[in-house]
């Protein structure tokens, strides 16, 4: 199966800093990637799928970008509400996830 | 709008089985994959395995395979996943999402499945 590795596993940043999560597939897995975000207690969303596509109605602060085996997901202009836990996920065979980034406010 | 509503929490005793639910509304159930995610305490996010309401045909993560069964009622646009068997390890929160086109669009709000003597 596929293993997605994600880095780095937290991050503590100011607001207003960009902010950049990467994601590595174990084999290539296309554009096969989608980035979620999770805040506690709720369940994940859906920001980003296919790579780089944003889902409808999620700020365009988000973005992501890659291809193959190793995609990049990243933050603009970082703010309080941003604080939540972020996973890639593999899609191409099945599905596996990253192991989750926590960001936080410096 | 698209729903998708789990059944509550269940406190179970190791060994005994165990059957939760997600029901679909607002979208026409038997055309998307509908997928199960664990998420232990404090832990990151798991795939477990995906199913097609249409045929009812389930894929499984191989870390999950032969640990719990996937199913679908189209009749009344229900995925469950069930154990027969449960243990201390399967307390978690189990979510089921819409798997559109590759992406998990829409969740349920999750079920605390908690094991424990």
């Amino acid at each position: 199966d596929i293993q997605m590795t994600q880095s780095p596993s937290s991050l503590s940043a100011s607001v207003g800093d960009r902010v950049t999560i990467t994601c590595q597939a174990s084999q290539d897995i296309a554009h096969h990637l989608n980035w979620y975000q999770q805040k506690p207690g709720k369940a994940p969303k859906l920001l980003i799928y296919d790579a780089s596509k944003l889902e409808p109605g999620v700020p365009s602060k988000f973005s992501g970008s890659g291809s193959g085996t190793d995609f990049t997901f990243t933050i603009s202009s970082l703010q309080a509400e941003d604080v939540a836990t972020y996973y890639c996920e593999q899609y191409d065979n099945l599905g596996t996830f990253g192991g989750g980034t926590k960001v936080e406010i410096k | 709008e698209v729903q998708l509503v789990q059944s509550g929490a269940e406190v179970k005793k190791p060994g005994e089985s165990l059957k939760i639910s997600c029901q679909g509304s607002g979208y026409s159930f038997t055309n998307y994959w509908i997928g199960w995610v664990r998420q232990m305490p404090g832990k990151g996010l798991e795939w477990m395995g995906i199913i097609y309401p249409g045929d009812s045909n389930p894929k499984y993560s191989p870390s999950f395979q032969g640990q719990v069964t996937i199913s679908a009622d189209k009749s009344i646009s229900a995925a469950y996943l069930q154990w027969s068997s449960l243990k201390a390890s399967d307390t978690a929160i189990y979510y089921c999402a819409r798997r559109s086109g590759g992406a998990n669009d829409f969740w349920g709000q999750g079920t605390l499945v908690t094991v424990s003597s």
